[in-house]
């Protein structure tokens, strides 16, 4: 069984970064597309960007060109996402999620459990 | 982007109730559309992928369907641990997109 277990919940100053682990467990890790996906309170969904291991390229929304960075350790099957210059409007939970299939264009089929990052003077 | 525009944004259902969760697209997107459910505090799980094949272990009275750029979420019977709120998502391109939710609760 597949799993994803994220770091915890940081709070964070204005103009300052945040890096987010999410380490996977009981599947292919390097096959298998892992994407960020933030909630702001009460909000919606809205994918931040994704990255497949094995190739170690990541593919980043417009919106987030340039503040976010998404890596991978193979070695220990963990997924990184640090995005910088911090505002308040970053507060919000994230989740890494797995693309059931081999690509970035797959639903997402296994989800952490979310990191509230919070952003306050 | 694809922009996809979920309606209702809320509904409000009894247990035994069909319900439906209509997602358009901006433009075609093949049937890579997938529903998720989310309930508070909890991240949110797959139900439907390929606009209507079923995740393993999702209850058969959940059900989707459509084509193009239209595509419904049923459900059949609600039942009390079905009040959630539900999204769209469509995977033909990068970015991703989201519905922007639909909430079920009780009548």
């Amino acid at each position: 069984q597949v799993q994803l277990v994220q770091s915890g919940a940081e709070v964070k100053k204005p103009g300052s970064s945040v890096k987010v682990s999410c380490k996977a467990s009981g599947g292919t890790f390097s096959s298998y597309a892992i994407s960020w996906v933030r909630q702001a309170p009460g909000q919606g969904l809205e994918w931040m960007g994704g990255i497949i291991p094995i190739f170690g390229t990541a593919n980043y929304a417009q919106k987030f060109q340039g503040r976010v960075t998404i890596t991978t350790d193979e070695s220990t099957s963990t997924a990184y996402m640090e995005l910088s210059s911090l505002r308040s409007e970053d507060t919000a939970v994230y989740y890494c999620a797995r693309a059931g299939g081999f690509g970035e264009l797959f639903p997402f089929d296994y989800w952490g459990q979310g990191t509230l990052v919070t952003v306050s003077s | 982007d694809i922009q996809m525009t979920q309606s209702p944004s809320s509904l409000s259902a009894s247990v035994g109730d069909r319900v439906s969760i209509t997602c358009r697209a901006s433009q075609g997107i093949s049937n890579s559309l997938a529903w998720y459910q989310q309930k508070p505090g909890k991240a949110p799980g797959l139900l439907v992928y390929a606009t209507s094949r079923l995740e393993t272990g999702v209850p058969s009275r959940f059900s989707g369907s459509g084509s193009g750029t239209d595509y419904t979420l049923t459900i059949t019977s609600l039942q009390p641990e079905d009040f959630a709120t539900y999204y769209c998502q469509q995977y033909y391109s990068t970015p991703q997109t989201f519905g922007q939710g639909t909430k079920v609760d009780m009548k």
